[in-house]
């Protein structure tokens, strides 16, 4: 197993501002990726975090918007920029683990509020 | 990317009673079918999964089949009881690449 160590756990925002999210995982992993939860809705994969280069983002959300960085194996960064209420959301880390197909671990979540 | 469909989106059962919870995908390259449980405030949590080259797998009171002709596959929990309440997400990936889940179903167990 991983794990996933997400932060901040929450926070209240002003519109406009941006946040950054941090994920650290306690071994090295290869695949990372971040993840959207509207109050009561679904994980809407946001972009998948690639060490080394630009991460690969999914239809609908954009690098200007939510950019992504990777320096390592064990960690990576979620900016949320220019907020809007609309961006009120949870904002999960998960990773896979490298030899093992299959199963997505997940942090905690970060719990975002934009007033 | 992959599209997944899940029903119903909420779901009552009576303690002891079975539920069912059914999902869809299509991206016919998808080969690995995870189901999450997530329970209320907490990170999701991997139940059960099954691969492409297997039709059913089970795990005490869970089970999980799949239909890979008509693309779908279903999660059933038998003998359902008060913990198994929580939404459940059904998910769809290639294997070890990104991915995609179901809008989630909402079990309630009444005791």
């Amino acid at each position: 197993s991983a794990v996933i160590s997400q932060k901040p756990s929450r926070d209240i925002c002003q519109r406009g501002t941006s946040l950054t999210i941090q994920c650290q995982v306690d071994s090295q992993v290869t695949m990372m990726f971040w993840y959207r939860q509207q109050p009561g809705q679904s994980l809407t994969l946001i972009a998948t975090a690639n060490q080394g280069s630009e991460a690969t983002y999914e239809s609908g959300f954009v690098i200007d918007k939510f950019p992504i960085s990777r320096p390592n194996l064990t960690f990576s960064t979620l900016t949320v920029s220019n907020m809007s209420p609309e961006d009120s959301s949870i904002y999960l880390c998960s990773v896979g683990l490298q030899g093992i197909t299959g199963e997505l671990f997940f942090g905690e979540g970060s719990r975002l509020t934009v007033l | 990317g992959e599209n997944v469909e899940q029903h119903p989106s909420t779901l009552s059962v009576q303690e002891g009673d079975s539920a069912v919870i059914k999902c869809t995908y299509s991206d016919s390259a998808s080969n690995y079918f995870p189901w999450y449980k997530q329970e209320l405030g907490k990170r999701p949590q991997l139940i059960i999964d099954i691969r492409s080259n297997v039709g059913e797998k089970k795990d005490q009171r869970i089970a999980v089949t799949l239909n890979k002709t008509a693309k779908h596959f279903s999660l059933h929990i038998t003998e359902t009881q008060p913990e198994d309440s929580a939404v459940y997400f059904c998910a769809a990936s290639k294997t070890g690449n990104q991915f995609y889940f179901g809008t989630g179903t909402s079990l309630t167990v009444i005791p």
